[in-house]
């Protein structure tokens, strides 16, 4: 079975802290991704990256970096976070045939 | 136009019925299809993937309409547990690495 693991499941921030959220898959993919998922929004692609030092921005990259010094681990920052960046973030990997794994995802409260 | 969009619901249906979600795409390239299934505070996990020739796994049927730009998911015998929330994902072409996910289609069996 996959397995994408998510370093922490609740977090609570302040505003102005840096933020690191991690993720870890465990089936050599290619391709790893980072979501947020709000009501009403569905799944928006933060960014991606399709090989290690690799990253391409997504539909909203804005207030967010990504890092990918291993395969197998790819990491989102807030550099500084936000109320608006209150959300639950999913990060998958995924191999050739396209399908995605999800991990449990974080959801992220800054107050 | 969004890339992929889905009708929210939400369907209430009772136990035992048909449901039939649909989901239309903008890319006439889009070669990947699939369904998720997401239950409530959980990551998305795939259902099935669609085929050009359509699939089938037990109860639920996945289907393909590429001249119409649309996938279907039909669910015979509705049980209770089938209740979540139903995403299509679409990739944008050949070799493209990412997926555009629908906001999702909530569905409801009731006893």
């Amino acid at each position: 079975d996959v397995k994408v693991t998510q370093s922490s499941r609740y977090l609570v921030k302040r505003t102005g802290e840096k933020v690191f959220l991690e993720c870890v898959q465990d089936m050599d993919h290619e391709n790893m991704f980072w979501y947020r998922q709000d009501p009403g929004l569905g799944l928006r692609l933060i960014y991606f990256s399709y090989d290690v030092k690799m990253k391409e921005k997504g539909d909203i990259p804005e207030g967010y970096s990504v890092s990918r010094e291993k395969k197998e681990r790819f990491s989102l920052i807030l550099e500084s976070a936000s109320t608006n960046q209150t959300s639950m973030y999913l990060c998958a990997s995924a191999g050739g045939l396209n399908i995605q794994y999800f991990g449990a995802g974080t959801r992220l409260s800054v107050l | 136009r969004k890339e992929v969009e889905q009708d929210p619901g939400p369907f209430n249906v009772p136990e035992g019925a048909t449901v039939a979600f649909n989901c239309t795409y903008s890319n006439s390239a889009s070669q990947s299809f699939f369904w998720y299934r997401q239950d409530c505070r959980k990551e998305p996990k795939l259902l099935m993937s669609v085929y050009s020739s359509g699939n089938e796994d037990g109860r639920f049927t996945a289907q393909l309409n590429r001249a119409s730009q649309y996938i279907s998911l039909l669910i015979r015998d509705s049980k209770l547990s089938d209740s979540a929330t139903y995403l299509c994902a679409v990739n944008l072409g050949p070799g493209a690495n990412n997926l555009f996910f629908g906001t999702g289609t909530r569905l409801t069996v009731i006893p």
